[in-house]
């Protein structure tokens, strides 16, 4: 089945740099969600971006998505230690909004 | 407001043993899902309810069994497990009509181990 797929697999940064993680995708969407899952825990909803926006920000996270390329960014800006962490992209394909196509995420590891 | 809350945390089974996962969420929700999530897998929709009364297959029901008891409560049953079906549970909710248009919120999990 289609996947969206997270790139790169895992970062590990040190605490107050950037992190930028990429979700590449494959059909036509109605919207693109970034979740985050702490270590044990289940996924918490980050960002919802539709398919007619460009970017969005939520505190630190700035989202981007180009239609064109059929990919988005999720940049988190002066990391910290909590934000260690799994991230995933889901998409809400246009053809079939009853399906979330999961990707398999990103693992962030935030050194202090 | 506790969201939604997922028991047991954890539980170990016996091949063909059966049991019950329960989801209740305090959101008033209308669409509620089961998912499985495996390493290399992805999470995978079991089972999903599009509002009270109605339930609809996923990506990999076979084995598995719902009910929506209510707006609140969404239960998944094994009848007669598999070691296959070793894998972290999630149950979660959306104020929507599954049409994912906003967002999904998720419990901790059930880690089930099937020996």
């Amino acid at each position: 089945s289609q996947q969206g797929e997270e790139d790169p697999q895992a970062l590990s940064i040190q605490e107050g740099e950037n992190a930028t993680m990429n979700c590449s995708y494959k059909t036509s969407i109605n919207n693109l969600q970034w979740y985050r899952q702490n270590s044990g825990r289940g996924l918490v909803h980050l960002i919802l971006i539709r398919s007619n926006e460009r970017e969005k920000h939520s505190g630190r996270l700035r989202v981007t998505l180009d239609t064109s390329k059929k990919s988005s960014s999720l940049l988190i800006t002066a990391s910290r230690a909590a934000d260690t962490a799994s991230y995933f992209c889901a998409t809400n394909n246009a053809g079939n909004n009853r399906k979330l196509i999961w990707g398999l995420g990103t693992s962030l590891a935030v050194n202090p | 407001n506790a969201g939604v809350t997922q028991t047991p945390k954890f539980q170990v089974l016996k091949t063909g043993q059966s049991m019950t996962l329960q989801c209740a969420q305090d959101m008033n929700h209308n669409s509620m899902y089961w998912y499985r999530q495996d390493p290399g897998m992805g999470l995978r929709l079991i089972y999903y309810s599009a509002s009270e009364g109605t339930t609809d297959k996923g990506e990999v029901p076979n084995g598995y069994n719902v009910s929506r008891l209510n707006k609140r409560e969404f239960s998944l049953r094994l009848e007669s497990a598999a070691p296959s079906q070793t894998s972290v549970y999630f149950c979660a909710s959306s104020v929507g009509d599954a049409a994912y248009n906003s967002p999904l919120h998720f419990g901790n999990g059930t880690r089930l181990t099937v020996t």
